[in-house]
This record gives structure tokens, C-alpha cells and sequence, in this order.
């Protein structure tokens, strides 16, 4: 069965500085990863997926096969980036579009 | 184009007592599947519906039922409530098979409460 963990239950750094949640995975195919973030009183909204390869608010992620990881990367955190990230995970085939794996959740805090 | 709609918001029930929370879709999205969000668990997968069939279930007892309409909006069930189906239930819509990385978009929730 697939899994995904994140570490890092809580990441704290100062506005400006380099941010990276991490995310790992098991899986035995081919996956499809996701992140989503919840913000304060907000639904869950997908960020990122592994397949597109964009920068979204300054975040990108990259798939790394070899080390099964999905790590988010942001080089200049704001405040506004405090919020929970999850990384999530998806079956590759197209069977199995509705179920996402879910890891535990990072929250960022942004201190000013 | 309005996102995923969730109703009710709150549900306060009493054990042995049976629930319904109903999702409707983005438009033209076809796939919906439900989500049981706790602070122990984290989020886990319930069932996934499209055209009104069950595509894949999660690791929940059968108390945890769904089903899905022709116009895609889904409904889940719980019967004889414990106290641990005390949860916030997600619902996401997708476009379905065929849309190739189509994400999942998220409703609002139902915030559950079991006494």
C-alpha cells in the first residue's frame, strides 16, 4: 500500500528566508504527487502537482524518483505563507483519479 | 463557476443515530470522493463515485455508505453513529477519467460532532 510521510509536523522560519517541507513517499508504480495547503478558516486547495513543473506563489517541488520525495521549496518565505501543507499522493494509471493518499501535514509559520 | 458546496456545515447527533452530508460537485466535474478529516488520522479516503457507481472504497466499516445521482451530486451516510465518527468529511470533485491529472477540489466541509 502506498504512504506518505511528512517529518515535520511544524516548521517555523523568518519572512525572507528559505523553506523547505518535506515529503516522502512508498509506492510501487508510477505516482502522481500533489501538494495542497489549507490557510486559516480556508479549504484545502491544491498548490502544486508534480506533472505541471510550475511555480506557484514562489513554490516549486520536483520529483525525485530515486529518493521518492516530493519536497516543496520556497527561497523567500512571507507571512503569508503560514498556513498547512499536505502532500498527496495518487495511484498513476487514471483508476484511481478520486483517491489521494494524504500525509500528516506540515504547518509554516512565517515569523515577521 | 462556484466551487465544491457542501451541506450542512454543522451536525451535532447522538450515538446510534444515522447522518446525511450531501456534496454537489463543481460543474462538469463527474468524480466525487469523500474524505474523513480528524486530528489522530489526519485525512483518509472513504469512496470515490462515478456515474453514480463506486470506484474505490477506503478502510471504513460498511456504517460508511455513499451514493452518487445522475446530475453528479453525492450524498454519504453513516449509520449508528459512535463517537468516533466525530470528524470534519471532506468532499472533492474532479473531472474524472479520461481528464489526465485532473486535481481534486475541495468543498468546505461538514463538521460532525457525535454525543
Amino acid at each position: 500500500a502506498q504512504r506518505v510521510t511528512q517529518p515535520e509536523k511544524l516548521l517555523s522560519v523568518f519572512k525572507g528566508a528559505p523553506v523547505e517541507l518535506k515529503c516522502n513517499y512508498s509506492y510501487s508504480g508510477s505516482p502522481e504527487l500533489f501538494w495542497y495547503v489549507q490557510y486559516s478558516r480556508q479549504r484545502l486547495q491544491l498548490l502544486l502537482r508534480h506533472i505541471s513543473r510550475e511555480s506557484i506563489k514562489g513554490f516549486t517541488a520536483d520529483l525525485n524518483k530515486g529518493e521518492t520525495s516530493f519536497h516543496l521549496k520556497k527561497p523567500f518565505a512571507q507571512e503569508e505563507d503560514s498556513a498547512m501543507y499536505y502532500c498527496a499522493l495518487r495511484e498513476g494509471g487514471g483508476t484511481s483519479y478520486g483517491k489521494l493518499t494524504f500525509g500528516q501535514g506540515t504547518i509554516l509559520t512565517v515569523h515577521p | 463557476k462556484a466551487g465544491v458546496t457542501q451541506t450542512p456545515r454543522y451536525l451535532i447527533k447522538t450515538r446510534g443515530q444515522q447522518v446525511t452530508l450531501s456534496c454537489s460537485p463543481i460543474s462538469g466535474h463527474r468524480s466525487v470522493s469523500w474524505y474523513q478529516q480528524t486530528p489522530g488520522q489526519g485525512l483518509q479516503f472513504l469512496f470515490e463515485y462515478f456515474s453514480e457507481t463506486q470506484r474505490n472504497k477506503g478502510n471504513f466499516p460498511g456504517r460508511f455508505s455513499g451514493r452518487q445521482f445522475s446530475n453528479s451530486r453525492s450524498e454519504m451516510n453513516v449509520s449508528t453513529l459512535e463517537l468516533g465518527d466525530s470528524a470534519l468529511y471532506l468532499c472533492a470533485s474532479s473531472l474524472g477519467p479520461g481528464a489526465y491529472n485532473s486535481p481534486l477540489h475541495f468543498g468546505n466541509g461538514t463538521r460532525l460532532t457525535v454525543t
